[in-house]
């Protein structure tokens, strides 16, 4: 079955340091990757997506993610979190099929806590 | 510029009481629709999709059901809420298929069931 894994369900990071937040899937070929950010009470806002070409894709509010194949990951990043980047984030992936597809699997989402 | 609107944003319904949520996407045509589920600020449950006007796609059998009566309109409807059916409903609508192009969102229903 296809999936898609976050394994944190928090990362708490102080204001200032260096964030990731992780995310592995299980699709066959060559799925299109993304992020979201959920704040409270809000819609899923897009942040980034990798479709294909350089490994390191940069996105919305200085987030950037990197992507590795061998590895199947598409781990989200940024150099220096900031205390209003706390929130609930979400990778995604649409897989390619023959047939066409319209669904896009989402993780189960990593609570980014930042401390100041 | 394209936008998605739906309402109510919080509704509180008793027990047994009738449902209808209502999604509209301005700005694109023939859109792909979703709806789903947000379990105490967690993961998405998928439950309804449609690739065109009168056409759903059911992900999880349950109490609900879903139309889409225009192109740009999304509704999700209970004809008898269950306590099970509180949660956050996000509607969502994107391009094509196998289109590399994200899903956007709209800001959800809180729906909370007496």
């Amino acid at each position: 079955a296809q999936s898609v894994a976050q394994p944190e369900d928090q990362v708490n990071v102080a204001e200032g340091n260096p964030l990731t937040v992780k995310c592995t899937y299980s699709v066959s070929g060559n799925p299109y990757l993304f992020w979201y950010v959920q704040y409270p009470n809000r819609g899923l806002q897009f942040l980034l997506k990798y479709i294909t070409g350089d490994n390191l894709v940069k996105g919305s509010y200085g987030f950037e993610a990197e992507f590795n194949k061998s590895q199947t990951s598409f781990h989200l990043k940024k150099p220096s979190a900031l205390v209003s980047d706390s929130a609930l984030y979400f990778c995604a992936v649409r897989p390619i099929t023959a047939s066409g597809t319209y669904k896009y699997i989402f993780g189960t989402g990593t609570r980014l806590k930042v401390l100041a | 510029s394209q936008t998605i609107h739906q309402w109510p944003a919080t509704l509180v319904q008793p027990v047994g009481s009738p449902l209808s949520l209502e999604c509209t996407v301005e700005g694109t045509s023939n859109p792909n629709l979703y709806w789903y589920r947000q379990a105490a600020g967690r993961g998405l449950q998928l439950l309804f999709y449609s690739v065109g006007i009168g056409q759903i796609s059911s992900e999880v059998p349950q109490n609900l059901s879903a139309s889409r009566p225009q192109d740009r309109q999304f509704i999700l409807s209970s004809k008898k809420l269950l306590l099970s059916d509180s949660g956050f409903y996000l509607c969502a609508w994107s391009k094509g298929a196998d289109s590399n192009q994200p899903q956007h969102f709209g800001d959800g229903t809180r729906l909370s069931i007496l």
